[in-house]
Formats: structure tokens, C-alpha cells, sequence
């Protein structure tokens, strides 16, 4: 199976803040890496999918890089409604895995 | 509107069976895949597996592997995940997702609401 390992587990921020969560895989899932939003009581949402590519509907200023094994999810001026917990997947080997995930509190 | 709509709170007793409903619309369901999600209270996202409404194809992830089923029926679009004999440990929410294939891209891009399973004696 391939790990996914988020780094950090929680993070402390304030609104108008760049954060920056990162996500390993213990071995290359090429570009197949996906980044996930749950807020609190709510099912997760897509935010970008291969890696890099926005989803529909999702603010641009959330993005996503990299490929291989190392891959990171940004947001850019940081907003009330960002405050949430942050997965990432891969979909490049069953069984599909997801990171750990990086719960972004207020500071 | 693409939505996938999922049953409310069950509670069960262990050895009790379930089998929980996952309702598509918006889309051709038979299309793509339907993903389950797993989350133990407090916890991350695990994947249970992926069933094709198109051609009946199954993946389970080899934790889940014999411990569900899943299934749909196409004629009223509709997904499920079902157990024959719950235990106190398959206590989570469960999420169904639509689970797109691209040219090079795999991802869940709609989700349910989820469904929490309740199991106590």
C-alpha cells in the first residue's frame, strides 16, 4: 500500500495568512494526487485534482504543485471559511489512501 | 444538479445486518464509478471501495475486502453498502462519492452528506 504522510497535523493561522500543507507518498503516485476541504459535521469536498488542476466552483486561492512523491496544497490569503481540515489522496494504486490530514485552526 | 443523497442515522445491535442506500441523480449513473469512504468518529478518511453501476465491476480495499458489500440497482440509481453482520467497530460515517476517470487524473468530486452507523449493544 502506499502511505500518504500530510505534514503539519494542525497549524495555527490568521485570515489574510499564506499557509502551505505539504503531502508525501512512500513512493511516486506520478500526478495522481488529490487535495480534499472538510469542515466540521460536513462531507469532504474536492478542492484540486491531479496534483495542480483547480476544481470548478473552488477560489483560486487555493493551488496545488509537485509530482512524484512530495506535493502541496496552498492558500493564499487565508479566509474565515478556510478554517478546516485538509486531506490528500492518492488514486494511482489500490488500495486508494488518503494523508492523515492538517487541521488549519485559527490563531 | 449532480447530487448524491444518503439515508439518515441507523443504530444497530452487533450481528445485526445493514444495508445503506446511496441515490443519484443529475447525472448518468451508470457512468462512473461510486466510491465509499469511511470515518471513524474523530478520525481520517479510509476508502471501503468502488462499484460500477455499468457492468457490476467491484474494487475492495483488502481491509474491507468480505466485511461489506457493494452494490446498486440501476434502475433507480442507486447505490449501496451493506453488511450481514455488523460489529461495534463498524461504528463511522459512511460517505459515497462519485469517483470520476480521466485521461490522467482519478478523483471523487461529488459526495454525500454521509450516513452514520450506530452500532451498540
Amino acid at each position: 500500500d502506499i502511505q500518504m504522510t500530510q505534514s503539519p497535523s494542525s497549524l495555527s493561522a490568521s485570515v489574510g495568512d499564506r499557509v502551505t500543507i505539504t503531502c508525501r507518498a512512500s513512493q511516486s503516485v506520478r500526478s495522481y494526487l488529490n487535495w480534499y476541504q472538510q469542515k466540521a459535521g460536513e462531507a469532504p469536498h474536492l478542492l484540486i485534482y491531479a496534483a495542480s488542476s483547480l476544481q470548478s466552483g473552488v477560489p483560486p486561492r487555493f493551488s496545488g504543485s509537485g509530482s512524484g512523491s512530495d506535493f502541496t496544497l496552498t492558500i493564499s490569503n487565508l479566509q474565515p471559511e478556510d478554517f478546516a481540515t485538509y486531506f490528500c489522496q492518492q488514486t494511482y494504486s489500490s488500495p486508494l489512501t488518503f494523508g492523515g490530514g492538517t487541521k488549519v485552526e485559527i490563531k | 444538479e449532480v447530487q448524491l443523497v444518503q439515508s439518515g442515522a441507523e443504530v444497530k445491535k452487533p450481528g445485526e445486518s445493514l444495508k445503506i442506500p446511496c441515490k443519484a441523480s443529475g447525472y448518468g449513473f451508470t457512468n462512473y464509478w461510486i466510491a465509499w469512504v469511511r470515518q471513524m468518529p474523530g478520525k481520517g478518511l479510509e476508502w471501503v471501495g468502488l462499484f460500477h453501476p455499468g457492468d457490476s465491476d467491484s474494487r475492495y480495499s483488502p481491509s474491507f475486502q468480505g466485511q461489506v458489500t457493494i452494490s446498486a440497482d440501476k434502475s433507480i440509481s442507486t447505490a449501496y453498502l451493506q453488511w450481514s453482520s455488523l460489529k461495534a467497530s463498524d461504528t463511522a460515517i459512511y460517505y459515497c462519492a462519485r469517483y470520476v476517470e480521466g485521461q490522467f487524473s482519478y478523483y471523487m468530486d461529488v459526495w454525500g452528506k454521509g450516513s452514520t452507523v450506530i452500532v451498540s449493544s
